[in-house]
């Protein structure tokens, strides 16, 4: 079965370390473009990051850069967020997303969501 | 503040057609392709319209999507009760190089 599953949300200090895991299963996760989006408490969707298939290219958006680090492990079939210097409107569920294949930049799969909280 | 613009709320009555908008410039919608997703309550996003008008299998031919120039629309004809739910509007800006969302839109099935 095709799927994302997202884990290692949690509650974290600001100025804290957190990293989130998206494990991959049904298709090769080297083969695809991958992406981080996150929602706020209440609030709309936000993209975060994008690694594109291969590799070669990493996408942020300007809310993370410099913090935030998006990688992929091909032997573990695994895509990763690393998130340092978290503030407390880091705080979301952040879904891992999976682009399609094509020119056109939309994701055809989604996981469940893991909950990050930034909070003292 | 989102990058594309969309009416917060939205609402029909079952039967109905509803349409919601999607308003963005010329980096993003101008130059790319629009796509739609369906958040049901508590659930994750979910994609409903692909490159415009497109519909992935198993989405209904009730939704439908449009584009036209720096805008785009998503229609819902035949409004039911399970449509209840958050639509948000998406593409790729070249300006930005990244994914923007429209703030979405809460339809409600009165």
């Amino acid at each position: 079965e095709v799927q994302l599953l997202e884990s290692g949300g949690g509650l974290v200090q600001p100025g804290g370390s957190l990293r989130l895991s998206c494990a991959v299963s049904g298709f090769t996760v080297s083969s695809y473009a991958m992406s981080w989006v996150r929602q706020a408490p209440g609030k709309g969707l936000d993209w975060v990051s994008a690694l594109s298939a291969g590799g070669g290219n990493t996408y942020y958006a300007d809310s993370v850069k410099g913090r935030f680090t998006i990688s992929r492990d091909n032997s573990k079939s695994t895509l990763y967020l690393q998130m340092n210097s978290l503030r407390a409107e880091d705080t979301a569920v952040y879904y891992c997303a999976k682009r399609a294949v094509g020119r056109s930049y939309y994701f055809d799969l989604w996981g469940q969501g893991t909950l990050v909280t930034v909070s003292s | 503040q989102s990058v594309l613009t969309q009416p917060p709320s939205a609402s029909g009555t079952p039967g109905q057609r509803v349409t919601i908008s999607c308003s963005g410039s010329s980096s993003n919608i101008g130059s790319n392709t629009v796509n739609w997703y369906q958040q049901l309550p508590g659930t994750a996003p979910k994609l409903l319209i692909y490159s415009n008008d497109q519909r992935p299998s198993g989405v209904p031919d009730r939704f439908s999507g449009s584009k036209s120039g720096t805008s785009a629309s998503l229609a819902i004809s035949g409004l039911q009760s399970e449509d209840e739910a958050d639509y948000y509007c998406a593409a790729w800006d070249d300006s930005l190089s990244g994914v923007v969302f429209g703030g979405g839109t809460k339809l409600t099935v009165l």
